[in-house]
């Protein structure tokens, strides 16, 4: 079955800087992935998701790319912000067959003032 | 906008005893899911749920547990018999349609003691 990697488990980053979020994936299948932010106490929240048709997706702060010859792919968060401090987690999918997720085992980030 | 509910929040049982979790998935969504993470831990798939039966299980998914869509809204997860290690936080999840994204309920922290 599907094994994904993540790492860092923790990040902190000053307000204003950048922060990437790497994930290796084992199953060539996999063709869909998506990040979730999770606050405290909080649901699980998909902010960006990337298909295996494209390198690179953006909105606004928030980039993910995706090398599928290597099978990992990346969050990148550009001007972090405090509210941008949660567990983040990457997932994996075959897009046209099982739906099921598999998950990476977060990263805590911590923005600090 | 619409949202996955959960009840209740958090669930306290003795080992042994039968629990029923409860999901409200989002109303034209199709395809649902249960989802544990252990404390400090990943998020691991458990069964998904369509056309009124299970599509996929893990291995987590033992006789123990079991799945019902009692009506047209609810969507359940019942553990027969509790075990220590079924503490967890329980997160429902449903998808509109085939290979859409997932979205999550806030989750039932299940505590057997």
């Amino acid at each position: 079955g599907e094994n994904v990697e993540q790492h860092p488990s923790t990040l902190s980053v000053q307000e204003g800087d950048s922060a990437v979020i790497k994930c290796t994936y084992s199953d060539s299948a996999s063709n869909y992935f998506p990040w979730y932010k999770q606050e405290l106490g909080k649901r699980p929240q998909l902010i960006i998701d990337i298909r295996s048709n494209v390198g690179e997706k953006k909105d606004q702060r928030i980039a993910v790319t995706l090398n599928k010859t290597a099978k990992h792919f990346s969050l990148h968060i550009t001007e972090t912000q405090p509210e941008d401090s949660a567990v983040y987690f990457c997932a994996a999918r075959d897009w046209a067959g099982s739906y099921q997720l598999t998950f990476g085992k977060g990263t805590k980030l911590s923005v600090i003032p | 906008e619409p949202e996955v509910t959960q009840t209740p929040s958090h669930q306290v049982t003795q080992m042994g005893q039968e629990v029923i979790l409860r999901c409200v998935p989002i109303s034209n969504h199709l395809y649902f899911y249960w989802y544990r993470q252990i404390l400090g831990q990943k998020v691991e798939f458990l069964v998904s749920f369509y056309n009124n039966e299970i599509s996929e299980k893990s291995e987590i998914f033992d006789d123990q547990f079991s799945v019902e869509r009692p009506d047209g809204s609810n969507f359940t997860l019942k553990i027969r018999s509790t075990k220590l290690e079924d503490s967890a936080m329980y997160f429902c999840a449903s998808q509109e349609r085939g290979p859409y994204e997932q979205y999550f309920g806030p989750g039932t922290r299940l505590t057997v003691t």
